[in-house]
Order: structure tokens, then sequence, then C-alpha cells
């Protein structure tokens, strides 16, 4: 298997444009998370989906951020409008299960690097 | 409020030396806790895991303790080498859910 799959690696925008940010998890996996990392606040969980439901977006930081996952096989997470501060890696990670010790590894994909001018 | 704590300021250690990484929680109940590497420009990958009904746990050069009264893991490289070089992450997982949180990480830097 590839592991987990983000496109683009890096995007550069203006304040006010929409960004698209797209994930393609590991085959079987049941669970997929999306993430933020920026330097002051190390990696946040956005949002997950199981089964390709959403479970808990509330780590969404605002309205203008939005997930959808159609299939097993793909994510998106979509912004608009975009802000500087939205500034940041965004991770795409997926798991066999989810609160099994034994099967909830999660896989981190490349990350996207946004930048929002 | 519920807080995960590494330790911010990078780790100089040098070759050859045992490296220890420090995560610390408060106002947590963990079921069990994992530790990630994570390489510049890279996404984190899994390491290891602990329940917290075990004290330790080991892969060939680490170790991972886990210490529910003091509310601490250790992470332990030993024979470190400059490919050890990453920041660490620790995760938390509370029973009962399915997500991980994860503290800020810590940078290991290891010197020929």
């Amino acid at each position: 298997d590839a592991g987990v799959i983000q496109s683009p690696r890096h995007e550069v925008t203006e304040m006010g444009q929409e960004v698209t940010l797209r994930c393609k998890p590991i085959s079987g996996h049941d669970y997929l998370f999306w993430y933020r990392q920026t330097m002051m606040r190390g990696l946040e969980l956005l949002i997950y989906f199981n089964n390709n439901v959403p479970i808990d977006d509330s780590g969404m930081p605002e309205d203008r951020f939005s997930a959808k996952m159609p299939n097993a096989s793909f994510s998106t997470l979509k912004i608009q409008p975009s802000e500087p501060r939205d500034s940041a890696v965004y991770f795409c990670a997926s798991s066999l299960t989810g609160g099994n010790p034994s099967t909830d590894t999660q896989y981190f994909g490349p990350g996207t690097r946004l930048t929002v001018l | 409020s519920q807080k995960i704590e590494q330790n911010s300021e990078a780790l100089n250690i040098q070759e050859g030396k045992t490296a220890t990484l420090t995560c610390n929680y408060t106002n947590y109940s963990p079921a069990y806790l994992q530790w990630y590497r994570q390489d510049p420009g890279r996404g984190p990958v899994f390491l290891l895991l602990i329940r917290e009904n075990e004290k330790e746990k080991r892969k060939e050069r680490l170790k991972v303790t886990f210490d529910t009264t003091l509310k601490q893991s250790l992470f332990h490289i030993t024979a470190s080498q400059p490919a050890d070089s990453a920041t660490y992450l620790c995760a938390l997982a509370r029973s009962g859910y399915s997500t991980l949180t994860f503290g800020k990480g810590t940078m290991l830097l290891v010197s020929p």
C-alpha cells in the first residue's frame, strides 16, 4: 500500500480564496482524521470520520472550514474564504479502528503546507 | 483543563548516549499512550504504545515507561545515533474515545 496520500503538498493562495485539500486513506481503514499543525498550537484534531460519517467536528475552528468523505477512499477539507491565520500544515491520518490500542495506530500522510497571503 | 506537556526546548546529546524525553499530563486518565516520531516535512510515524496497566515497554533501542501516579511517560533511546534526530510526540488516548490528543513534541538532536 502507498500509505496515506495527500494533495497538494504545498498550496499558496491569497486571502479570501477557496482552498481544497485532499486525502486518500489507507485501503481498509475505517477511521480518517484531519489535523492542523502549527508551532504555537502543535497538532490539533479538526474532525474525524468513521466509515465515511463525520463523528466529531468540534475541532473545526470556524464555519469557514468544512470536510467531507464521499466514499471510503477520498476525503476533502475545504476552507472558504481562507485567511492568513489558516496558514499551517494540514495532515490527514487513517487508522484501522478507533479506541482499540491494538489496532488504532494512526498512519499520517505527508501533509499539505498551506500559506495564505 | 486537560494538558499534555513535553519539553519545548530541544534536547542535544552526543552520539552513543541515552536520550530521555518526558511527557507529562494533567486532568487526563489515559487508557494508553503512544509515542510518534516526526521528521521535518513529514507526518508523524508511530513508534510505541504502552497501556495504563503496563509499567514499561521496549522495542530495540527504545524504551517507554508509564507512571499513572506521577502522570508521566518517559521515552528513552539508548545508544543514540545522529539518525535519531527528529521531533518526538506523545499522544494520549482515553478509554471509550476514538481519538488521540498529541503533545507539541520535543526535538532531539544527536551530534556525532
